[in-house]
């Protein structure tokens, strides 16, 4: 099995930057997702990681480092429509793509 | 609008019935995830579909069911339901068994009284 852990709670101000980490354990890693989900809504991607360093994509980034099960998704800038649940998950060898999801970290993004 | 549809938004059953939810992927997708989400939860696999094949199973019940059909759509049917089947359920889909990433649809609510 596999052990995906992220913080249940944070809370920043508007304008800020909020780091989310995430660690795993698992044999056979082949890719992390980060999804962003609203309330009673679909999870929506952000951002995927299978080799080590950092992926930028807007006011969004997120770093890998394979070799310490760890990743965290960086969100810079922060607006109020952030405030979401962000969901960390690693994806297998032979899972026949299939995702493995963390409890999910809320943010609450403050004015 | 992620191209996943799902039906019904919402479904209110009493203990021991028998439901189907209903899951259309994106155009093109052959692979289909169901996803269970309970209050306080993460995101739980059920099961995976391939063009029309069960390929991975999660942590499903016997009391749940899936399938996809030809034209690739997947229902997934819960029977004798508990309390505790109520959650949000998600299907998700991508073109194959590769590294791209899963479109979710909005989920159906499904509330157990």
């Amino acid at each position: 099995g596999q052990n995906i852990d992220q913080p249940t709670e944070m809370t920043a101000t508007e304008g800020a930057i909020v780091q989310i980490n995430c660690t795993y354990q698992t044999s056979g890693f082949n890719g992390l997702f980060w999804y962003q989900q609203h309330a009673g809504e679909a999870p929506t991607f952000l951002s995927y990681n299978v080799l080590d360093g950092l992926e930028e994509k807007g006011r969004f980034s997120s770093f890998l480092s394979r070799s310490k099960g760890y990743s965290y998704l960086l969100l810079k800038e922060l607006q109020m429509k952030d405030s979401a649940s962000y969901l960390c998950a690693v994806r297998k060898t032979d899972s026949w793509g299939k995702l493995q999801f963390g409890a999910g970290t809320q943010v609450v993004v403050t004015p | 609008d992620s191209g996943v549809t799902q039906t019904p938004k919402h479904l209110i059953t009493a203990t021991g019935q028998r439901v189907t939810l209903r899951c259309s992927p994106r155009s093109g997708d052959l692979s289909v995830y169901w996803y269970q989400q309970s209050l306080d939860q993460g995101l739980q696999f059920l099961i995976q579909y391939y063009n029309g094949e069960e390929r991975a199973k999660g942590n499903i019940l016997e009391r749940f069911s899936a399938q996809q059909f030809p034209d690739l759509h997947s229902e997934l049917n819960l029977s004798s339901l508990e309390l505790g089947d109520s959650a949000l359920y998600f299907c998700a889909s991508k073109p194959g068994l590769g590294n791209e990433k899963l479109f979710f649809g909005s989920g159906t609510q499904l509330s157990v009284l």
